[in-house]
């Protein structure tokens, strides 16, 4: 069974801090991996992707992969109220490219 | 140039009712899914469709029926409702050469 490991939390930050939100992936074989933040009553929105060992960032979000430990992260710098949310990982299953493997998702508070 | 649309957003049955759940998208996007989303389970796949012609299972298809009208349709339908059906209901869409997903807005079924 190829499994998405999230901490479903909640997180609390207080507002301007560094959230850190982890994922642990079984499928070793994946290459392609996405957070995906949802606001209550929300559809899922893709964040970042990332698909090579190693940092990317794109504005006050930074992803970081590490295959060897099958780890990815997400942290998100001067948190604000309005990134309050689940924030979810989902990584390609490498059996199927037509098909995400989720995590259950890490419900994030950002308090003013 | 919409996205992902569903219709409806809002829907109550009664136990036994049928409908469809119907999906659209404007990217020309191969690959067409259908999740449901209940809290505590994260995002299961019920069914998928790779590519216009084809549809398969995903790990939740009991008591769903799917239907690929064309590139741009996949709708859901419900033949015998039930309460544990009750659920949000999230349509996605990804493109040949990428494994991102995009979600509709998402339709709240409940089922008494």
């Amino acid at each position: 069974q190829k499994e998405v490991e999230q901490n479903s939390g909640p997180l609390s930050v207080p507002e301007g801090a560094i959230a850190s939100l982890n994922c642990t992936y079984s499928d070793r074989g994946s290459q392609s991996f996405f957070w995906y933040r949802q606001y209550s009553g929300k559809s899922p929105e893709l964040i970042m992707s990332i698909y090579s060992n190693g940092d990317k960032e794109d504005g006050r979000f930074t992803a970081q992969l590490n295959k060897a430990s099958q780890y990815v992260s997400l942290l998100i710098r001067d948190s604000q109220p309005s990134d309050s949310a689940t924030y979810l990982c989902a990584v390609n299953n490498a059996g199927n490219n037509r098909k995400l493997i989720w995590g259950l998702g890490t419900s994030l508070a950002v308090n003013p | 140039n919409a996205g992902v649309t569903q219709t409806p957003k809002f829907q109550v049955l009664k136990t036994g009712q049928s409908m469809t759940l119907q999906c659209a998208q404007d990217m020309n996007h191969n690959s067409m899914y259908w999740y449901r989303q209940d809290p505590g389970m994260g995002l299961r796949l019920i069914y998928y469709s790779a590519s216009e012609g084809t549809t398969d299972k995903g790990e939740v298809p009991n008591g769903y029926n799917v239907s690929r009208l064309n590139k741009r349709e996949f709708s859901l339908r419900l033949e015998s409702a039930a309460p544990s059906q009750t659920s949000v209901y999230f349509c996605a869409s990804q493109g040949r050469a990428t494994d991102t997903q995009y979600f509709g807005p998402g339709t709240r079924l409940t089922v008494l």
